[in-house]
């Protein structure tokens, strides 16, 4: 799978859209762009997922670039409750067996 | 239940014992992995089943560690002889193996800490 590179931390300031990149410059053509987060203590919640049309959901919106060697997952109003960390992941699509591999991530902090 | 149930939620154990974590998959998945998170990191994989059968193994530090599934629902992650190396988070997650990709569904992990 291909290697994703994101910032170690960030910021944002609550009720303001919080806007999240990820870089995967050696992405192959099958492999979709995941996103899943990790607050304190609980396990990784699944986000979303894209290949190369821009994607939204009622948590978060992903945008990937024309060229699909990088991807901003945004968070249209932060809370509180977001405060987390969040991992893109680049992998083929579901089937038998295909784990997924976790990097560092971003570790998110929203305030007040 | 409506999600990934892991049991305890957390064990301290002496260096040296076995121990073993249980998973309960969402009623229905035939997927199962089991992942591994030491503190600051994120999880790695160690191990994945289709129902009963384990399909990848590669993910296992060592021979001390066995997992199983044996009727394709609840799953046991064992460590044998424990040592403090083996502290960390460990996490199960199962997926449905058909149709619509929703993502993998995690439980809330097990803390394992080795004295």
């Amino acid at each position: 799978d291909a290697k994703t590179t994101q910032p170690t931390s960030m910021d944002c300031a609550e009720g303001r859209a919080a806007n999240l990149p990820c870089n995967h410059s050696t992405i192959s053509g099958n492999e979709y762009v995941y996103w899943y987060r990790q607050i304190h203590s609980q396990g990784p919640q699944y986000i979303i997922h894209g290949l190369k049309n821009n994607e939204t959901n009622e948590m978060a919106s992903l945008i990937i670039t024309e060229d699909r060697k990088s991807s901003t997952l945004i968070l249209p109003h932060a809370t509180l409750r977001d405060t987390a960390v969040y991992y893109c992941i680049v992998r083929v699509r579901a089937a038998a067996g295909n784990k997924l591999t976790f990097g560092g991530g971003t570790r998110v902090l929203v305030k007040p | 239940g409506a999600g990934v149930s892991q049991s305890p939620r957390y064990k301290v154990a002496k260096r040296g014992q076995d121990v073993a974590l249980r998973c309960d998959p969402i009623s229905g998945h035939v997927s199962l992995f089991w992942y591994q998170q030491a503190l600051g990191q994120g999880p790695e994989f160690l191990t994945y089943f289709q129902n009963e059968a384990q399909l990848d193994k590669s993910g296992l530090p060592s021979d001390r560690f066995f997992a199983e599934r044996p009727e394709g629902s609840v799953s046991t992650l064992k460590i044998q002889r424990t040592q403090q190396e083996d502290s960390a988070v460990y996490l199960c997650a199962s997926s449905l193996e058909q149709g619509r990709d929703y993502g993998y569904t995690f439980g809330s992990g097990t803390r394992l800490t080795v004295v």
